[in-house]
C-alpha cells in the first residue's frame, strides 16, 4: 500500500515569509497528525484531525500556524509569518483509528528559515 | 502531564555486543508504550509496542511499572540496527503519543 505522502521535501524561506506543507495520508486512515521535529529533539504534536475535525490543537501556535483537512483526506499546514525558530522537519502521520498509538509517518518536510 | 525521558543521546557498541536503550516515563495511569525507529534516509516507523509482547528484529522491551521504564534490548547487535530510536508514551485518556528525544544507536563492525 502507498505510504503517507508529503510535499515539498525541502523548503528554504526568509523570516516573515509564508510556507505551506501538504500531506496525503494512507487511504482509509481517518486520523491525521502533524508533528514538528526540531533538530536534536523528538517529534512534538502540533495538531490531530479525526476525519475533517480537530481533536487536539493545544500545542499549535495559532498566531502563525494553521492547518486544515477540509474533505477529511488531504491536509495542509501553513506558517505565516515564519520565524527562525520554525526551522524544523514537519512530519505528517496517519492512523486507522484515533487511539491506536500506531502511527504511519511520511518522509517529512524540512523547513529552513533564514 | 505525561513525559518520556531517553537519557542517552548516543549509544555506540560493537557488532555482537548486547544493547539496551533506556526509556523512562512519567504518568500515573495505565500507559501504552512504543518504540519507533528511523533508519538512515527512511521514515519513522513503529518497531514494537508493549501490549503485543513480541520480539521484532531481535529486539524486546518489557514494561516495568515499578521503575516506570520501558527499555529496549537486544542480546547481539548488528550493523543494520544502527538508527535513531524513539520511545513513545500514550496515556489511556489521550489519543496522542508523546515522543522522547531519541537515542542514536551506532553499531560498529
Amino acid at each position: 500500500e502507498a505510504g503517507v505522502a508529503q510535499s515539498p521535501r525541502y523548503k528554504i524561506i526568509e523570516k516573515r515569509q509564508s510556507v505551506a506543507f501538504w500531506c496525503n495520508p494512507i487511504s482509509g486512515h481517518a486520523t491525521l497528525y502533524w508533528y514538528q521535529q526540531i533538530l536534536g529533539q523528538g517529534p512534538k504534536l502540533l495538531i490531530q484531525f479525526q476525519n475533517n475535525g480537530v481533536v487536539d490543537d493545544s500545542q499549535l501556535p495559532k498566531d502563525r500556524f494553521s492547518a486544515e483537512r477540509l474533505k477529511g483526506v488531504d491536509s495542509t499546514l501553513k506558517i505565516q509569518p515564519a520565524k527562525l525558530e520554525d526551522s524544523a522537519v514537519y512530519l505528517c502521520a496517519s492512523s486507522f483509528a484515533p487511539n491506536t498509538g500506531e502511527l504511519f509517518f511520511g518522509e517529512g518536510s524540512r523547513l529552513t528559515v533564514l | 502531564a505525561q513525559r518520556v525521558t531517553q537519557p542517552e543521546k548516543l549509544l555506540s557498541v560493537f557488532k555482537g555486543a548486547p544493547v539496551e536503550l533506556k526509556c523512562n516515563y512519567s504518568y500515573s495511569g495505565s500507559p501504552e508504550l512504543f518504540w519507533y525507529v528511523q533508519y538512515s534516509r527512511q521514515r519513522l516507523q513503529l518497531l514494537l509496542r508493549h501490549i503485543s509482547r513480541e520480539s521484532i528484529k531481535g529486539f524486546t522491551a518489557d514494561l516495568n511499572k515499578g521503575e516506570t521504564s520501558f527499555h529496549l534490548k537486544k542480546p547481539f547487535a548488528q550493523e543494520e540496527d544502527s538508527a535513531m530510536y524513539y520511545c513513545a508514551l500514550k496515556s489511556g485518556g489521550s489519543y496522542i503519543p508523546t515522543f522522547g528525544r531519541g537515542t542514536s544507536l551506532i553499531v560498529h563492525p
